[in-house]
């Protein structure tokens, strides 16, 4: 069963933690991406992966880190100087540079 | 900088009626043009896209279409039902660029 998984649905941050989001897909794609919504908002891109071991900053990049050492996997830590992390994080990943996939989502809080 | 208007943000119509959602672009590089659905707690879906090379473009009750000269393009859903019911957001994306501009999305609500 091809797609895009990520985990945890939900996790809670406390205040100076770091936390790390898991995406994975097995649909072979050499792309993938981070995407941050807030409440009634478009997808605002946090980082992009074209290629294994090579990653670019999206729009609003800062507070969070990301590392591609594998194909399938793209995980995103979302820092402490994140100040305002509270948002829905989206994945997604491409074959090339149009279609992109999305996963299901994590929701992350503040506790 | 590239900037993806999206209108409206809310539209309510009677189940069987159509839908018509807008979005205008600013990049005149722009070549493709995907649409996506969105259901409450979920990751957006893509429910159909476009090329440059094409003016329009058709699935079943779904149809989206492309101005180049005007940077508009729409979605149309026609025999709207209930489980059409979610937010929809376009989006653009230039040349080889991997990066899609997303617009701030409609709220569809399809009344039985």
């Amino acid at each position: 069963d091809g797609g895009i998984t990520q985990s945890p649905k939900y996790l809670f941050r406390k205040e100076g933690q770091n936390v790390t989001l898991s995406c994975e897909q097995n649909l072979n794609h050499d792309a993938m991406y981070w995407y941050r919504q807030d409440p009634g908002q478009g997808l605002r891109l946090i980082y992009y992966s074209q290629i294994v071991n090579d990653f670019q900053k999206g729009d609003i990049a800062e507070g969070y880190s990301v590392s591609r050492e594998k194909k399938e996997s793209f995980p995103l830590t979302v820092t402490s100087a994140q100040k305002n992390p509270t948002a829905f994080y989206l994945c997604a990943s491409s074959a090339g540079w149009e279609t992109q996939y999305f996963g299901p989502g994590t929701r992350l809080l503040v506790l | 900088g590239e900037n993806v208007e999206q209108h409206p943000s809310t539209l309510s119509v009677q189940e069987g009626d159509s839908a018509v959602i807008k979005c205008t672009y600013s990049d005149s590089a722009s070549n493709y043009f995907p649409w996506y659905k969105q259901e409450l707690g979920k990751g957006p879906q893509l429910i159909i896209d476009i090329r440059s090379n094409v003016g329009e473009k058709k699935d079943q009750r779904i149809a989206v279409t492309l101005n180049k000269t005007a940077k508009h393009f729409s979605l149309h859903i026609t025999e709207t039902q209930p489980e059409d019911s979610a937010v929809y957001f376009c989006a653009a994306s230039r040349g080889s660029s991997y990066k899609l501009i997303f617009g701030s999305g409609t709220r569809l609500l399809v009344r039985p």
